[in-house]
């Protein structure tokens, strides 16, 4: 079974810029969320998706958005980058949305921001 | 206060012994909680998910969980040197994990 799909894997914009990060999940799997990585702040979430609908945000602006396709298939979009901006993102599918259900991780999308 | 917190490392263990990691965790409504794997430049991969109070063991891995004192841990028995990793334990609810900053262990061969 093919694991989470992340593309591109690695990236680098400019102050200003916008940038669209792409996730496939495991088949079968519904749920996608984001996280945001980075050395001082760790790991943190940015947004679930479950049939299409954002199930719940973190505290992130509004330049961070997201999407679910009917296929699971998710995008997140940064618009106006910042040099904080620079972080490793990953997507996690999972079977279910909820309060349970394990959380299976891509390899990342590692963005940096000049 | 972080909602999640882990002891802070890193930890050294020789090979052989029992690595113990602990989380403390500030939500009470959280139902369910996981530990995850980092090997350095990699994504976090899932040891272990706990949801009820008590003891659960999978091979040399030991998750116990105590809603009331809300604290979670892991054992890891006769540990290897591939063991060496960040830890990174977990609270889910409502479909948000939220991540402690981790605990790095190190095994001696």
């Amino acid at each position: 079974k093919a694991g989470v799909t992340q593309t591109p894997r690695y990236l680098i914009k400019t102050r200003g810029q916008q940038v669209t990060l792409s996730c496939s999940p495991i088949s079968g799997h519904r749920s996608v969320s984001w996280y945001q990585q980075t050395p001082g702040q760790g790991l943190q979430f940015l947004f679930e998706y479950f049939s299409e609908t954002q199930r719940n945000k973190g505290n992130f602006p509004g330049r961070f958005s997201g999407r679910q396709f009917s296929n699971s298939r998710s995008e997140m979009n940064v618009s106006t980058l910042e040099l904080g901006d620079s972080a490793l993102y990953l997507c996690a599918s999972s079977l279910v949305s909820g309060s349970t259900g394990e959380l299976f991780f891509g390899e990342g999308s590692r963005l940096t921001v000049l | 206060q972080k909602e999640v917190e882990q002891n802070s490392g890193p930890l050294s263990v020789p090979e052989g012994a029992i690595a113990s990691l602990n989380c403390t965790y500030s939500d009470r409504v959280s139902q369910s909680f996981f530990w995850y794997r980092q090997y350095s430049g990699k994504s976090p991969e899932l040891i272990m998910s706990i949801y009820s109070n008590g003891d659960k063991e999978d091979g040399r891995f030991t998750a116990q969980l105590n809603k009331a004192s809300q604290y979670v841990s892991l054992l890891i028995r006769d540990s290897q040197p591939s063991d060496s990793a960040t830890y990174l334990c977990a609270a889910k609810n409502a479909g948000k994990s939220t991540f402690g900053d981790g605990t790095t262990l190190t095994v001696k061969p």
